[in-house]
């Protein structure tokens, strides 16, 4: 049963400190999203990625978030420094193709508490 | 640009009711439509979506969804609810040369009464 999988699925740090989080995405879909889940604001896309490029970011507040894909069974999410606005669920979700037809898996997600 | 509205944030039905979740969109192209349902602390899944050819969808768990054009709506029903319905639900669309990204709606959460 194929899945997309996340670590770590709960991070509890402090404000200033870095955070890194990870997604496996499903072996051979080629595109990567990173969404940001909060009562306030829904569902956000921070950042995707095709075949390993980035495609869009304009999501991410450039100054502290960066997302990368080492290779295409990783990607990355990391936030330094880290604050307080920042909790949130994170998903990562992968799919295939670019038509819009596809469907996107999602994660389980990190749910991320900054105090 | 596209956009969703879901009519409710929440929705409270008794077992065996209809569910109906409203769903809008607005699109500057021919639109894709998707209905994910969100369990707590899981992330999302998917229930059924609209491409092209058919515009009553049928999805997973006996949910529904019709795409009506001249309405720009594309709402989720279910004849009878289980207790096992209740989550949150997103209505998201995509359109073609859009880069696979998905709009999202607000979400509205489905409670199931005894």
């Amino acid at each position: 049963d194929a899945r997309v999988t996340q670590t770590p699925r709960h991070k509890v740090t402090e404000m200033g400190q870095e955070v890194t989080m990870r997604c496996q995405p499903i072996l051979g879909h080629n595109t990567v999203f990173w969404y940001r889940q909060t009562m306030m604001q829904g569902l956000e896309l921070l950042a995707y990625f095709r075949n390993r490029a980035p495609l869009d970011d304009s999501g991410m507040p450039k100054d502290r978030f960066s997302a990368e894909m080492p290779d295409a069974t990783l990607a990355t999410l990391k936030i330094q420094p880290s604050e307080p606005r920042d909790s949130a669920v994170y998903f990562c979700a992968s799919g295939l193709g670019m038509t819009g037809r596809d469907e996107q898996y999602f994660g389980p997600g990190t749910r991320l508490t900054v105090t | 640009a596209q956009s969703v509205t879901q009519l409710g944030s929440h929705v409270s039905v008794s077992e065996g009711a209809l569910v109906l979740l409203r769903c809008n969109y607005s699109s500057s192209v021919p639109p894709y439509l998707f209905w994910y349902v969100q369990y707590p602390n899981q992330g999302l899944q998917l229930l059924l979506k609209y491409t092209t050819g058919a515009t009553l969808v049928k999805g997973i768990n006996g949910f529904e969804a019709e795409f009506k054009k001249s309405e720009t709506s594309f709402h989720l029903t279910k004849p009878s609810a289980h207790m096992s319905d209740a989550a949150e639900y997103f209505c998201a669309v995509s359109g073609i040369n859009q880069g696979g990204k998905l709009i999202f709606g607000q979400g509205t959460e489905l409670s199931v009464k005894p």
